[in-house]
């Protein structure tokens, strides 16, 4: 299953609400995750099951879709958050991730 | 406090050989599935393998399948991957993770270990 990111990077202020979208080839219910990566650090878990916030994850950040598109959402950028963001599909093997979506500071 | 630490990566040859390990402190190792994620220099991550509690179910990606082994001892908390027959294109940060298709996610990630392939 290829999962495909867009847009590839995005240039955002702090303050502004960012959006990323993953696209499965074939319908993956909602077997999807997104994680955080910072440069030079392993990644972090964010969302799994497209919309369940992981613990601790701030309310900022939020998931939705099913099926083929997916969003991730977070609705006021701080400086925190400008990282690398992949998605991945666990609904079967092979599993996959999307190319990566970085989000810089504007 | 869940901890994963790998070890094992380094320089080798093409053709050669590494095992890389994954020791886990934290939490109940044996009833979790665990995984290999890799990245390349400037990339994205790529799955690698994964392997359940138990060692019954196993799986690899085309690129690495014939040549790399996952495995695990979980009275040592720890999880393996023996790689042969490396190429240039194995060369990547090697990432063990926590988690299963059946939970959805992979919740703890160690730090990583490099391994290069070069001549």
């Amino acid at each position: 299953i290829q999962l495909t990111q867009s847009p590839s990077s995005l240039s955002a202020a702090v303050g502004d609400r960012a959006t990323i979208t993953c696209r499965a080839s074939q319908g993956i219910r909602s077997s999807l995750a997104w994680y955080q990566q910072k440069p030079g650090k392993a990644p972090k878990l964010m969302i799994y099951a497209a919309s369940t916030l992981q613990s601790g994850v701030p309310l900022r950040f939020s998931g939705s879709g099913s099926g083929t598109d997916f969003t991730l959402t977070i609705s006021s950028l701080q400086p925190e958050d400008f990282a690398t963001y992949y998605c991945q599909q666990l609904n079967s093997y092979p599993l996959s991730f999307g190319q990566g979506t970085r989000l810089e500071i504007k | 406090e869940v901890q994963l630490v790998e070890s094992g990566g380094g320089l080798v040859k093409p053709g050669g050989s590494l095992r890389l390990s994954c020791e886990t402190s934290g939490f109940s190792f044996s009833i979790y599935s665990m995984n290999w994620v890799r990245q390349a220099p400037g990339k994205g991550l790529e799955w690698v393998s994964s392997i359940d509690g138990s060692s019954n179910y196993i799986y690899y990606a085309d690129s690495v399948t014939g040549r790399f082994t996952i495995s695990r001892d979980n009275a040592k908390n720890s999880l393996y991957l023996q790689m042969n027959s490396l190429r240039t294109e194995d060369t990547a940060v090697y990432y063990c993770a926590s988690g299963s298709v059946r939970a959805g996610k992979y919740d703890y990630w160690g730090q990583g270990t490099l391994v290069t392939v070069s001549s």
